[in-house]
């Protein structure tokens, strides 16, 4: 069974960082290109950033350039997500998501939170 | 690239029959998909390049469409199908989704 948990999220400070992880099981990780994906409090969805196989190809939205790294682990079927500079707006569900065809698998998500 | 869904909002009976529109600001070929989302969950795969059904998914679900227009049907809503739709783009990054139309129980 494909499994995508995400962990790391919390309450954190503007200007604050936060690393988020992304624990996947059940497929072959290492050949699957890894997104997230975030949501905010009663929003629609956000693409955050893409990491190829590989990590050869990597691509962020203009709102987290800069302030964001996407990176992966194969040897440990991980994908994580570096999170600098927060701001309020950053305030959203994480989701990490697999593709083939569309993002095929989802995490339950992580609530990361920036407030004072 | 800018998705836009017709309608945001819609409202409809058991056993209708819905159609969702989606139209990219440029043309995507058919890289677009459907996602369905129920409150409190993570989205859904229904539908990728357009028109191929995730496996898994009810028949009843279809998509069409290429270049700029896409629809995503449900052919006969059961109850279970009350939820928000997104259409997103994978042509091009940035990656981008429609802002979502919200199915309720009329």
């Amino acid at each position: 069974e494909v499994q995508l948990v995400e962990s790391g999220g919390g309450l954190v400070k503007p200007g604050g960082s936060l690393r988020l992880s992304c624990a996947a099981s059940g497929f072959t990780f290492s050949s699957y290109s890894m997104n997230w994906v975030r949501q905010a409090p009663g929003k629609g969805l956000e693409w955050v950033s893409s990491i190829s196989s590989s990590s050869s190809y990597i691509y962020y939205a203009d709102s987290v350039k800069g302030r964001f790294t996407i990176s992966r682990d194969n040897a440990k079927n991980s994908l994580y997500l570096q999170m600098n500079s927060l701001r309020a707006e950053d305030t959203a569900v994480y989701y990490c998501a697999s593709r083939t065809g569309g993002f095929d698998y989802w995490g339950q998500g992580t609530l990361v939170t920036v407030s004072s | 690239i800018q998705l836009t869904q017709s309608p945001s909002f819609l409202s409809a009976s058991v056993g209708d029959r819905v159609t969702i529109t989606c139209r990219a600001s440029q043309g995507i070929s058919s890289y677009l998909a459907w996602y369905q989302q129920k409150p409190g969950k993570a989205p859904k795969l229904l539908i990728y390049a357009a028109s191929t059904l995730q496996s898994g998914v009810p028949s009843r679900f279809s998509g069409s469409g290429s270049g700029t227009e896409f629809t995503l049907t449900i052919s006969s809503l059961q109850p279970e199908d009350f939820a928000t739709y997104y259409c997103q783009q994978l042509n091009s990054y940035p990656y981008s989704f429609g802002q979502g139309t919200k199915l309720e129980i009329k």
